[in-house]
């Protein structure tokens, strides 16, 4: 079993609609970060978090520490927001990422 | 620069030439990490640096990767004899300290080898 899971693995929406990712992990962490991958294969940090809710524009994250979950949430979803969407679990020296969830949001 | 850079964004090898892979990490920070990810692939862990302690080489897939990171601040990832399955973004990561609780992460190196 992967120290982290996400889910779904690949999810289709229609432009506009509310979007939901999630990441459970199985580790203790310090820290908890959500990173968004285009295609041309470049790589940014979106949220890092620690615990409680984070807002950057259309893009939310939450984490539960007690429950060991975290969901990155996108609102009125674009199709520029097709990615993947990476979940990756800082734990002592070394973090520890998800699968990543490819996300296509069709116009 | 405010961030983790890496040079170069691209580059395109031929099979057995050597390449060399650079990331500036955010100064001051302490740690360093490099990663990659195969086409399909989720990102692998390569090695670590923390300050003046002995690099964490545990990830690195064969004795043709190194890493050294000079003056506890640049680091550089060389691949020698560069073979196809070497082709993968490859991802640099640093921190204030150890536990990635701060980490910052460079855009990425995309290495094709034909």
């Amino acid at each position: 079993k992967n120290e982290v899971e996400q889910s779904p693995q690949n999810l289709t929406a229609q432009e506009g609609e509310f979007i939901t990712i999630n990441c459970s992990y199985s580790v203790g962490i310090s820290a908890l970060h959500w990173l968004q991958q285009h295609p041309g294969g470049g790589i940014v940090s979106l949220f890092m978090l620690s615990s409680g809710k984070k807002k950057h524009g259309r893009l939310i994250a939450t984490i539960n520490i007690q429950e060991k979950h975290s969901s990155l949430h996108i609102t009125a979803s674009h199709p520029r927001d097709s990615a993947v969407y990476i979940c990756a679990a800082a734990a002592n020296n070394d973090m520890r990422f998800g699968a990543g969830t490819r996300l296509t949001v069709k116009p | 620069g405010a961030g983790v850079s890496q040079s170069p964004s691209n580059k395109v090898t031929e099979k057995g030439k050597d390449v060399e892979l650079r990331c500036d990490p955010i100064s001051g920070h302490t740690a360093l990490y490099w990663y990659r990810q195969s086409l399909g692939q989720g990102l692998e862990f390569l090695i670590y640096f923390q300050g003046n302690s002995a690099p964490d080489k545990s990830g690195l897939p064969s004795d043709r990767f190194s890493a050294e990171r000079t003056g506890g601040s640049v680091s550089t990832l060389t691949i020698q004899r560069t073979q196809q399955e070497d082709s993968a973004v490859y991802l640099c990561a640093s921190s204030f300290g150890p536990g990635g609780s701060s980490a910052f992460f460079g855009q990425g190196t995309r290495l094709t080898v034909v």
